[in-house]
């Protein structure tokens, strides 16, 4: 079956450090890929999208993703952390069909 | 611009109980999704709709129904309420064209639905 892995489900960086949310997926051809935020008690934002083309894609914030095919991951990355960051990250695909699955989330903590 | 409206934002029911939600998607937008969160989880898919027909099923209960009406809005409504429905439920709303080409979901904010 299609699957999301984020296997971190907590993180804490200091404000200014860089950051890298892991994220790998199980399908057996390359998904649509999906990074969403949600701060707390607010909705699902979009932060980037991979579809095809570039595996480097860069997205809202200053966050951007790299797709790795031969690790089957798509990691998020930001070179300098806000405390404004701080919130849940969700990666998402969409596998064929056209709804989205998430992984189980990363809370991301900051310190300032 | 508009995005997807969810009405009302925060409900408290009892158990047993029933409760509708309604979402407006996003105009020129004909497919509508509804997710569950729970507390401390991920999105769960539950239904789609395109074009005002069901398009996909998830983990919806037996207890919950959905349908798309002609405006494009849909409403979810819950029946027979359980403390385990208590969750944030989530709208989304794409222009998918019936067949998933990558299109942006865009999410609305979400209704918290307590039961107590």
């Amino acid at each position: 079956a299609q699957s999301v892995t984020q296997p971190d489900i907590h993180i804490t960086v200091s404000e200014g450090a860089s950051l890298e949310l892991r994220c790998n997926y199980s399908y057996g051809a390359t998904p649509y890929l999906f990074w969403y935020v949600q701060s707390p008690g607010q909705g699902l934002q979009l932060l980037l999208k991979y579809f095809s083309g570039d595996t480097l894609v860069q997205g809202i914030k200053g966050f951007e993703a790299e797709f790795k095919r031969s690790q089957s991951s798509f990691n998020l990355r930001k070179p300098s952390v806000h405390w404004s960051d701080a919130a849940e990250y969700f990666c998402a695909v969409v596998p064929g069909t056209d709804k989205l699955i998430f992984g189980t989330g990363t809370r991301l903590q900051v310190f300032p | 611009a508009a995005g997807v409206i969810q009405s009302p934002r925060h409900l408290i029911k009892e158990k047993r109980e029933t409760a509708t939600l309604k979402c407006y998607p996003i105009p020129r937008h004909d497919t509508v999704y509804w997710y569950q969160q729970g507390p401390g989880q991920d999105p769960q898919f539950l239904i789609s709709f395109y074009e005002k027909m069901q398009s996909d099923k998830g983990s919806i209960p037996d207890r919950f129904s959905a349908q798309q009406f002609s405006d494009y809005h849909s409403e979810l409504n819950m029946s027979s309420l359980e403390l385990g429905d208590s969750a944030l439920y989530f709208c989304a709303s794409s222009s998918s064209g019936g067949r998933y080409s990558g299109n942006t979901i865009y999410f609305g904010e979400g209704s918290w639905l307590t039961v107590v």
